[in-house]
């Protein structure tokens, strides 16, 4: 079946630390997203990706830092730059075209807590 | 300023009973694509309906439906005979054809079914 996988889906980490979530998907799509949501928020945009070796920041790009080395695979690090790094990441994927009616289909998502 | 507002942070209704979620949304590009997402507690986004700005009819999915007003800016999306499982958080988003690959997401509504 094809789809978008993430993990791990529950994340601790200590303050100070570094993190990688990973993000997966076997859609064959070109463009790649993440974001991060807040409790009782909407989705804010981190990074994308449009194609291998190619990305660009989102709005909150801030303390985070991605690499998009193979089509498949889109993984962002949460560094220690991050001044508040609790929350739920969603990965995302859309196919890359000049029409607006492709949707984006979505991971399941790591929520992240530092302690 | 805001590419997408939702202004009802929480709505209620009666199971059985229909609802309309709200969605405005503000660009200058005459191509753009509109889309609705549901959020259960689990996190998952699940994709529900699109309207694209050259669409001459209402988009409808079994139960749903998107009240589309050009002129208005507004895509609101009604959901039919409400049922249990319907509670959840609703986003609308938007994606346009000169900004290719982004979508911009509004803030969400919390939809409460009440049996």
């Amino acid at each position: 079946d094809g789809g978008i996988t993430q993990s791990p889906k529950y994340l601790f980490r200590k303050e100070g630390q570094n993190v990688t979530l990973s993000c997966e998907q076997n859609l064959n799509h070109d463009a790649m997203y993440w974001y991060r949501q807040d409790p009782g928020q909407g989705l804010r945009l981190i990074y994308y990706s449009q194609i291998v070796n190619d990305f660009q920041k989102g709005d909150i790009a801030e303390g985070y830092s991605v690499s998009r080395e193979k089509k498949e695979s889109f993984p962002l690090t949460v560094t220690s730059a991050q001044k508040n790094p609790t929350a739920f990441y969603l990965c995302a994927s859309s196919i890359l075209s000049g029409l607006v009616y492709n949707e984006q289909f979505f991971g399941p998502g790591t929520r992240l807590t530092v302690l | 300023a805001q590419k997408i507002t939702q202004t009802q942070p929480g709505m209620f209704v009666q199971e059985k009973e229909a609802v309309t979620l709200d969605c405005t949304y503000d660009t200058s590009d005459p191509s753009y694509g509109l889309f609705w997402y549901k959020q259960p507690s689990s996190g998952e986004m699940i994709f529900l309906i699109y309207q694209g700005s050259y669409d001459q009819q209402n988009a409808t999915e079994g139960r749903y439906s998107l009240n589309f007003q050009k002129a208005r800016k507004s895509a609101n999306l009604v959901i039919s005979a409400s049922q249990l499982g319907d509670s959840a958080m609703y986003f609308c988003a938007m994606r346009e054809l000169n900004t290719g690959n982004q979508f911009y997401f509004g803030t969400g509504t919390s939809l409460t079914v009440i049996p």
